[in-house]
Parts: C-alpha cells; sequence; structure tokens
C-alpha cells in the first residue's frame, strides 16, 4: 500500500530538548516535504527535498533542520524546540512535482511545554 | 513570507447550493492546486492548474487559473454532506519549489 508515514504521531516535551519527527515514503518519490498547520493560518512549508541530498527551504524554515540521506527518509528536526513550535505537522512526497498527487502522512502532533 | 489570500475562511451552506471560494496574491505563480482536508486526515488535492486562464473540472469540482496568475477560484456545484472539511490553495512559481498555502475555507454542509 502507498503510503507517507510518519513517527510519533503525538509528542508532548521541553523547551531546549532536542527531538525528530521521521518521515518514510514507499512510493520511490523524489519530492518530499515538510508543513505545519497551524488554526487560521493554513499549511506552511517548513523545508522541501527535490531529491537525495537537495533540500531547500520553504516558507517557516527558522529552527528547524532536515536531512535526505536516502530517498525515502526525510527526519525533521528540532535542535532546540520553543512553545513557538507546538503545532501539527505533516509530511508529503510526490513523483516529480506538486502537481502530481501529494502524498501526505498522518500529522504529528506536537507541544512544547 | 510570499501570501495567499484565501476567502471566505468558512462557509455554512445547505445541501444542494453551489459553493464558490478564491485565492488571491500579490505575486504571479505558475501552478495552481486546490485541496480538501478532511477532519484528523492530510490534505489530499483535487485539482492542479498550470495554465493562465485554465478551466479543469473534476467531477462537482471545477477550478480556474486567473489571467493574471495572481488569482483562482473552486466551485463545488450542489453540494453534499461529504463536501465538508476545509479547502486549501496553493501555488508554486516552480512546479517543484516552494509551496505556498492559503488559510483554509471551512465548509459546513447541512442536509
Amino acid at each position: 500500500e502507498a503510503q507517507v508515514t510518519q513517527n510519533p504521531r503525538y509528542l508532548i516535551t521541553v523547551t531546549g530538548k532536542k527531538l525528530t519527527v521521521t518521515c518514510s515514503q514507499n512510493m520511490n518519490h523524489e519530492y518530499m516535504s515538510w508543513y505545519r498547520q497551524d488554526p487560521g493560518l493554513g499549511l506552511r512549508q517548513i523545508y522541501y527535498s527535490m531529491n537525495v541530498e537537495v533540500t531547500d527551504k520553504g516558507d517557516v524554515p527558522e529552527g528547524y533542520k532536515v536531512s535526505r540521506k536516502e530517498k525515502r527518509n526525510f527526519p525533521l528536526i528540532l535542535e532546540s524546540p520553543s512553545p513557538n513550535q507546538t503545532s501539527l505537522y505533516f509530511c508529503a512526497s510526490s513523483g516529480t512535482d506538486w502537481g502530481e498527487t501529494q502524498y501526505f502522512g498522518p500529522g504529528t502532533r506536537l507541544l512544547v511545554l | 513570507g510570499q501570501q495567499l489570500n484565501q476567502s471566505p475562511q468558512s462557509m455554512f451552506i445547505q445541501e444542494g447550493e453551489d459553493v464558490s471560494m478564491n485565492c488571491t496574491s500579490s505575486s504571479i505563480f505558475n501552478t495552481w492546486l486546490w485541496y480538501k482536508q478532511d477532519p484528523g486526515e492530510g490534505p489530499v488535492l483535487l485539482i492542479a492548474l498550470y495554465k493562465a486562464g485554465e478551466l479543469t473540472s473534476n467531477g462537482r469540482l471545477t477550478a480556474q487559473f486567473g489571467i493574471t496568475r495572481k488569482d483562482s477560484f473552486l466551485n463545488i456545484s450542489a453540494s453534499i454532506p461529504s463536501d465538508v472539511g476545509i479547502y486549501f490553495c496553493a501555488a508554486t512559481r516552480n512546479q517543484g519549489g516552494k509551496l505556498i498555502f492559503g488559510q483554509g475555507t471551512e465548509l459546513s454542509v447541512k442536509p
């Protein structure tokens, strides 16, 4: 079954404690992306990747890091989380560009205390 | 950063009514996309538009890419209860580049 998986689904942490949210897709997609969703703001792109070792900043990259060492995985790293990073995070992938069907993961709800 | 202004923010309509929502920007984009998000799920792509002036349908949904490249609209005809959800526009200058989303239109349909 074609899918994008994210882990963990829910996470409560404290300010400053480094965390990683994993994302994996099984469709051999080139494009992957991370978004955060906040009420009234829609989805905002954090980082995206067009292929292995190729990443670029989205609209709100501050406070986040990503890596794309393998095609299937695109982890999101928060080196020093802060309360304003409390949000719902989605990972997504698509074949060649955003106009193709972009498959979204189930979301990770993060609370930073 | 760049912004897409989506309106209305929410709509409450009766089953069977037509719905229209739109997205505008001060910037030019080369691709416009419309997504729907059901509660607890990630967004799902409904329609992709690649050319200025393009009008594309997907069942009861019709979307248009504005001539100025700065706007797009989505129409839903004869709404049904399963149309309930949040609809997002999104746009990009390069098909694989940065993707900007609107704030969303929350649609409620009364049976």
